[in-house]
């Protein structure tokens, strides 16, 4: 199993681009998270989706819209890429039942200038 | 929502040392407490964790500890090495309206160990 996988590791983008950060988990994960990682700030969670086909806010949506493709895959979108988006983000999933460990994708690490 | 804060934000322990982090949470509601460490540049990964029908939970030399009364808990690391200095974030977790409850996460505190 190669377990939780991203793409791109980095990006660099200028302030009004786009693009779609890609996130994928083998093994059979019915929840997924993405999250943004600042210095000093901890871990915030930007969107989740408990199950294929749905999707719910975090606690830093803005700016930011996801897609839950199919059970293996959970996308996040940047429509239009500002400073304040620079950051490390991760993407995370949970076993289907009996646990809430969340196993951690390696990070993308964006900057936008 | 749920707030987690951790005390102190840096802690410097001499090698073969204890260390110990202290998190607070807000909501008397959650009922899964994970420790995680994250090495320079890498993924958090998971150390332990305890749920809150638990009050004390060990893995070798790591231990964590809860008060729900209080609503702390605390990761106890003894004999610490160097390859214990890293990042270590506690997060807190109560129930959703999704299959899963998320995660809300304290900001981190740097462990560095000192030969």
């Amino acid at each position: 199993n190669a377990g939780v996988t991203q793409t791109p590791k980095f990006q660099v983008l200028k302030t009004g681009q786009s693009m779609t950060l890609q996130c994928a988990q083998d093994m059979n994960h019915n929840s997924m998270y993405w999250y943004r990682q600042d210095p000093g700030m901890g871990l915030r969670l930007i969107y989740y989706s408990a199950s294929e086909g749905t999707t719910d806010k975090g606690e830093v949506p803005n700016g930011y819209n996801v897609s839950r493709l199919n059970k293996r895959e959970f996308s996040l979108r940047l429509e239009s890429a500002a400073p304040s988006q620079t950051s490390v983000y991760f993407c995370a999933s949970i076993p289907p039942r009996g646990t809430d460990t969340q196993y951690f994708g390696p990070g993308t690490r964006l900057t936008v200038l | 929502g749920e707030n987690v804060e951790q005390h102190p934000s840096t802690l410097s322990v001499q090698e073969g040392d204890s260390a110990v982090i202290k998190c607070t949470y807000s909501d008397s509601a959650s009922n899964y407490f994970p420790w995680y460490k994250q090495e320079l540049g890498k993924r958090p990964q998971l150390i332990i964790d305890i749920r809150s029908n638990v009050g004390e939970k060990k893995d070798q030399r790591i231990a964590v500890t809860l008060n729900k009364t209080a609503k702390h808990f605390s990761l106890h690391i003894t004999e610490t090495q160097p390859e214990d200095s890293a990042v270590y974030f506690c997060a807190a977790s109560y129930p959703g309206t999704g299959a899963n409850s998320k995660l809300t996460f304290g900001k981190g505190i740097t462990l560095s160990v000192r030969p």
